[in-house]
């Protein structure tokens, strides 16, 4: 599996956006970029998924670079209940099956 | 629609012991994933079921394993407990949506072994 690369712990203040980094310079064509996040003492929940142009629903956007070597979640208004770790997963569209293979993820800390 | 449910949510058992996790998935869903989440490795795959059979499974030892039952419902059972097994234990289903599938998680089951 591709991996990425986050940063350990960002910070950001309630009612502003935020913007998730992710790096994942060797994934494939065909290659999802998903995004899952886990809320304190939750199982993880989805939050969105894109292939290639920009994605955008009801809980955050997707940002994926031109050369989709690096994608970025936005949040764009940082809520207390927002605060949580944030996994960035590829899943190659031609895998059998499901193994979503978490890193270490970014923790999100917003303050009021 | 009920979320994923998984029972029981907390359970203490001792070295050696047996242990059998339920879960209960989405309706409608027919894979059942399992990781398990440490605070030293993180979340990690542990294996899944798709209509009764494993489909893709993790690097663990053949202590960990599973079944599916033909409504859906999966339990997974780690048999002589060591003290390393102890963590929360989450159970994820699945439905195939335009070509990509979701995984809804339950809230876990935390395992404690003494």
């Amino acid at each position: 599996d591709a991996k990425t690369t986050q940063p350990n712990s960002m910070e950001s203040n309630e009612e502003e956006p935020v913007h998730l980094p992710c790096n994942h310079s060797t994934i494939s064509g065909t290659d999802y970029i998903h995004w899952y996040r886990q809320l304190p003492s939750q199982g993880p929940e989805y939050v969105i998924h894109g292939l290639t142009s920009n994605v955008n629903n009801r809980m955050a956007s997707l940002a994926i670079a031109e050369d989709r070597k690096s994608s970025t979640l936005i949040l764009h208004r940082a809520t207390l209940r927002d605060a949580a770790v944030y996994y960035c997963i590829l899943r190659d569209v031609r895998g059998d099956g499901n193994k979503l293979v978490f890193g270490a993820g970014t923790i999100l800390r917003v303050k009021s | 629609k009920a979320g994923v449910t998984q029972t029981p949510r907390y359970l203490i058992k001792t070295r050696g012991q047996q242990v059998t996790l339920s879960c209960s998935p989405i309706s409608g869903h027919r894979s059942v994933s399992w990781y398990q989440q440490t605070p030293g490795q993180g979340l990690q795959f542990l294996f899944e079921y798709f209509s009764e059979t494993q489909r893709n499974k993790g690097n663990f030892p053949g202590r960990f394993s599973g079944r599916q039952f033909s409504n859906s419902r999966s339990e997974m059972n780690v048999s002589t407990l060591e003290l390393g097994d102890s963590a929360l234990y989450l159970c994820a289903s699945s439905l195939l949506t335009g070509g990509i599938e979701t995984q809804y998680f339950g809230p876990g089951t935390r395992l404690l072994v003494l």
